[in-house]
């Protein structure tokens, strides 16, 4: 049971240039989100999604862009990169229903020079 | 406005004793749920704990307890017997059950140090 896999683990990218940072979850999640971590600070909610077809933003979407196009997948774009999104990028999943509990990925390192 | 409070940005304890974690809360939904983290060097956030606002008991998980107070809003993570395994960065989190976009409300944490 592979959880929450996101892809790739570090990604050094220059101002200006777009990537898609991708998520996967394996558990029939009916919600999957993106958060960042800055240093020192807790995560912050990007983007969320409550089922295919169905997207949101959340507390920071500038600069960000996503798409639901299955249960399973839920990648994030980074239109054009900025130093200011250097972060740690966490996709995390969870059922919609009785449990409340978040499963969080790996992250992903981005540094943005 | 939702909000955690986590006052203790590092700690210290010794093996095989008992460390608590602080953390306080504030918000305006009537129901809400309250959860920890931890967050080893290796950087995945590992879910420990959840209590729900309207458990009449603390949640317990093994090794961890979560010492709720409504009335006090905090939500302290106590951690019995420390192991070494348990340094990392422990953030405590909040979900208003109020909120549709499941958003979790991080704390900015607290780093643990166990000595052996």
């Amino acid at each position: 049971n592979a959880g929450v896999t996101q892809t790739p683990k570090f990604q050094v990218l220059k101002t200006g240039q777009s990537m898609t940072l991708q998520c996967a979850q394996d558990m029939n999640h009916e919600y999957m989100s993106w958060y960042r971590q800055d240093p020192g600070m807790g995560l912050r909610l990007i983007h969320y999604s409550v089922g295919a077809g169905i997207t949101d933003q959340g507390e920071v979407p500038n600069g960000y862009n996503v798409s639901r196009s299955t249960t399973e997948d839920f990648p994030l774009r980074l239109l054009s990169a900025a130093p200011s999104q250097t972060s740690v990028y966490f996709c995390a999943s969870r059922t919609v229903r009785y449990q409340e509990t978040q499963y969080f990925g790996p992250g992903t390192r981005l540094l943005v020079l | 406005a939702q909000k955690i409070t986590q006052t203790q940005p590092g700690m210290f304890v010794q093996e095989k004793e008992a460390v608590t974690l602080d953390c306080t809360y504030d918000t305006s939904d009537p129901s809400y749920g309250l959860f920890w983290y931890k967050q080893p060097s290796s950087g995945e956030m590992i879910f420990l704990i959840y209590q729900g606002s309207y458990d009449q008991q603390n949640a317990t998980e093994g090794r961890y307890s979560l010492n709720f107070q409504k009335a006090r809003k905090s939500a302290n993570l106590v951690i019995s017997a420390s192991q070494l395994g348990d340094s990392a960065m422990y953030f405590c989190a909040m979900r208003g059950r109020m909120d549709s976009s499941y958003k979790l409300i991080f704390g900015s944490g607290t780093r643990l140090l166990v000595r052996p």
